[in-house]
């Protein structure tokens, strides 16, 4: 099962909205609903910020928010800020119990 | 809310065998509420799903890792671990202990997340 596509970087200044693609196939994001989206600091583990394509978890922000096109997922955030700075992670349940990640995303707020 | 604590070696020499633990304090490991999972991630790369077990003692294994890894629990303890066999320097990472919720059976998302530890595969 191949990793799902991200950017390698993206970057916006500060109030900005910036949107990360997250590409996968009919066999992942193109069949299934599980989509979830993981913010990851520096020398931190990955926190989850969307589920289901489009779920927020309690507690974090309005300003992220998700969707779903065919094969790909996107994450959005709205209204930049310095604090959002850092890696986000795509990833799919794929059938047969299995789980695929993107390759990461690098957030550069300018 | 569940806290995890990876546990293991730093160092691993080629070809032999990776042995972490993940030490499960909040809920019961027994409970039935989460898939028990491992996750790696590589210096500067994206994450990778090794594998989940679950109470049942059912497996699922990331396909390009299949034949080297094993997972199971020790309810006892309130432990989960992992074997990964015959590493090379490319499993050198950064390993993650985490929870799967379920829906339906269904992977739904990562929730709760070890700290992580980094392995090294280096003679």
């Amino acid at each position: 099962q191949s990793a799902l596509t991200q950017p390698a970087s993206v970057s916006g200044s500060p109030g900005q909205s910036i949107t990360i693609s997250c590409t996968g196939t009919r066999d992942d994001i193109g069949t299934y609903n599980f989509v979830s989206w993981y913010q990851q600091y520096p020398g931190k583990a990955p926190t989850i910020i969307i589920y289901e394509v489009d779920k927020r978890p309690s507690g974090v922000s309005t300003r992220f928010s998700g969707s779903k096109s065919g094969n790909t997922a996107s994450l959005t955030i709205s209204g930049l800020q310095a604090e959002d700075e850092a890696d986000y992670h795509c990833c799919s349940y794929g059938g047969g119990s299995a789980l695929v990640f993107g390759g990461g995303t690098r957030l550069t707020v300018l | 809310q569940v806290q995890l604590q990876e546990s293991g070696p730093g160092l691993v020499k080629p070809s032999q065998t990776l042995s972490l633990t993940c030490s499960v304090s909040g809920d019961s490991i027994s409970s039935g509420n989460y898939y028990w999972s491992w996750v790696r991630q590589p210096a500067g790369k994206g994450l990778e799903w090794i594998g989940r077990t679950y109470i049942s003692g059912s497996t699922n294994y990331n396909p390009s890792l299949r034949g080297r890894v094993s997972m199971s629990l020790n309810t006892s303890k309130s432990q989960f671990s992992l074997k990964l066999t015959s590493v090379t320097a490319a499993d050198t990472a950064i390993y993650y202990c985490a929870t799967i919720t379920m829906l339906g059976g269904v992977p739904y998302y990562f929730d709760n997340w070890g700290q992580g530890t980094l392995v090294t595969v280096s003679s």
